[in-house]
């Protein structure tokens, strides 16, 4: 069964630190997704990545970095946290066009 | 670009009663559809999808939703709703030939009472 790890379910952090989320998908997908969730304004794309070191924009960059440097692990990256960035954040992976996109279970991220 | 709008925020309804949530879409590309719905405390996950063929898609537990391609709607719909379908439902597109990028609605909160 496909199963993608969000590391941490709840994470709170102060503003200006440097805040990492992890995810990990076990089935060797190249696709992998990171968005934000906010209440009204559903699920925003904030970046992906399409294959090792590869990555792209999505919606919503400012603020956020990301790193593949394994296939099975894409790393989103708040350089410099504000409160504006608490949020849901959901990682998801694909494996190729035309098939759904499997989620991870979250992770609340508190901006304090 | 592409963009969806899901017409209700909530939707309360009782326990055994039929339910509509609706979805229309707005895209200049042919689009895949999909409705995903997250439980309390979960992630997102895939309840039915649209690729192509027969424009009436089931679920495994009693959803079904059409795709009305003149009218770029896709309507989720269950004749009886229990209280475990209480849930966010999202519906999502996903243009064809891009990088399967998905773009959500705004979610719409389905709330079942007894």
């Amino acid at each position: 069964d496909v199963k993608v790890t969000q590391s941490s379910r709840y994470l709170v952090k102060r503003t200006g630190e440097k805040v990492f989320l992890e995810c990990v998908q076990d089935m060797d997908h190249e696709n992998m997704f990171w968005y934000r969730q906010d209440p009204g304004l559903g699920l925003r794309l904030i970046y992906f990545s399409y294959d090792v070191k590869m990555k792209e924009k999505g919606d919503i960059p400012e603020g956020y970095s990301v790193s593949r440097e394994k296939k099975e692990r894409f790393s989103l990256i708040l350089e410099s946290a504000s409160t504006n960035q608490t949020s849901m954040y959901l990682c998801a992976s694909l494996e190729q066009t035309n098939q759904p996109q499997h989620f991870g279970d979250g992770t609340r991220l508190s901006i304090l | 670009a592409q963009s969806v709008t899901q017409l209700d925020s909530q939707v309360p309804v009782f326990e055994e009663a039929p339910v509509e949530l609706r979805c229309n879409y707005s895209s200049s590309v042919s689009v895949y559809l999909f409705w995903y719905v997250q439980y309390p405390n979960q992630g997102l996950q895939l309840l039915l999808k649209y690729l192509s063929g027969s424009t009436l898609v089931e679920s495994i537990n009693g959803f079904e939703a059409e795709f009305n391609k003149s009218q770029t709607s896709f309507h989720l719909r269950k004749p009886s709703v229990h209280i475990s379908d209480t849930a966010e439902y999202f519906c999502a597109v996903s243009p064809l030939g891009g990088y399967n990028k998905l773009i959500f609605g705004a979610g719409t909160r389905l709330a079942v009472h007894p």
